[in-house]
């Protein structure tokens, strides 16, 4: 139980374009979704906490007009980098949790390549 | 905010020998930390848990403790293998809500 899948695992865009990434919740409702960043060789970095019909909260340093979050599910919330620049490339993780649980379930991860 | 320290950055043993990974936290509100596990490319793996109420949890050769007068809990890997190396996160629940992560020890079981 408890997975989580994100898609595509890897993607390969141009300066400029946006992507989208999703992340699913396949055998549980995720009431609340975590996105996190992942540069090489360092933490992983929270985005944004996204509860299911309401808007994402950012962290700070976090350009929301940039990632945009959609959380219109309990089982699927997307991140959308728009607009996309080399520095966007990077390694980006979901998390889901149940409830009023604890733990966070991780999704595989979406390595972003921006040429 | 809640900030996270983790020491060391990078740890190699001996296969065999034990592997101690700690980490400090800042907040007094944290109540529940996670350990996980990173290979390569890979998602984080929940390892073992522990929460505040308890001062120790054990899982076959993984063990956490935790200080909570101190703010700092750790990982304690016996008998290690070389399937245990990996990068090691450590992290913090804050307010209930969201994790912060250490930064992170890179472990290296040599053979």
């Amino acid at each position: 139980g408890a997975v989580v899948s994100q898609h595509p695992s890897w993607v390969i865009c141009k300066s400029g374009t946006s992507v989208k990434i999703e992340c699913r919740s396949l055998d549980f409702q995720a009431t609340t979704m975590f996105w996190y960043r992942q540069f090489p060789k360092q933490s992983l970095m929270l985005m944004a906490t996204s509860n299911e019909g309401s808007k994402a909260t950012y962290e700070q340093g976090v350009e929301k007009d940039k990632f945009l979050i959609n959380h219109a599910s309990l089982t699927l919330s997307t991140l959308t980098v728009t607009s996309a620049h080399p520095e966007d490339s990077s390694f980006y993780i979901c998390s889901a949790r149940e409830g009023r649980g604890d733990e966070q379930y991780f999704g595989p991860g979406t390595r972003l390549t921006v040429t | 905010g809640e900030n996270v320290e983790q020491h060391p950055s990078t740890l190699s043993v001996q296969e065999g020998d034990s592997a101690v990974i700690k980490c400090t936290y800042s907040d007094s509100a944290s109540n529940y930390f996670p350990w996980y596990k990173q290979e390569l490319g890979k998602r984080p793996q929940l390892i073992i848990d522990i929460r505040s109420n308890v001062g120790e949890k054990k899982d076959q050769r993984i063990a956490v403790t935790l200080n909570k007068t101190a703010k700092h809990f750790s990982l304690h890997i016996t008998e290690t293998q070389p399937e245990d190396s990996a990068v090691y996160f450590c992290a913090a629940l804050y307010y209930g809500q969201n994790f912060v992560f250490g930064p992170g020890t890179r472990l290296s079981v040599l053979p």
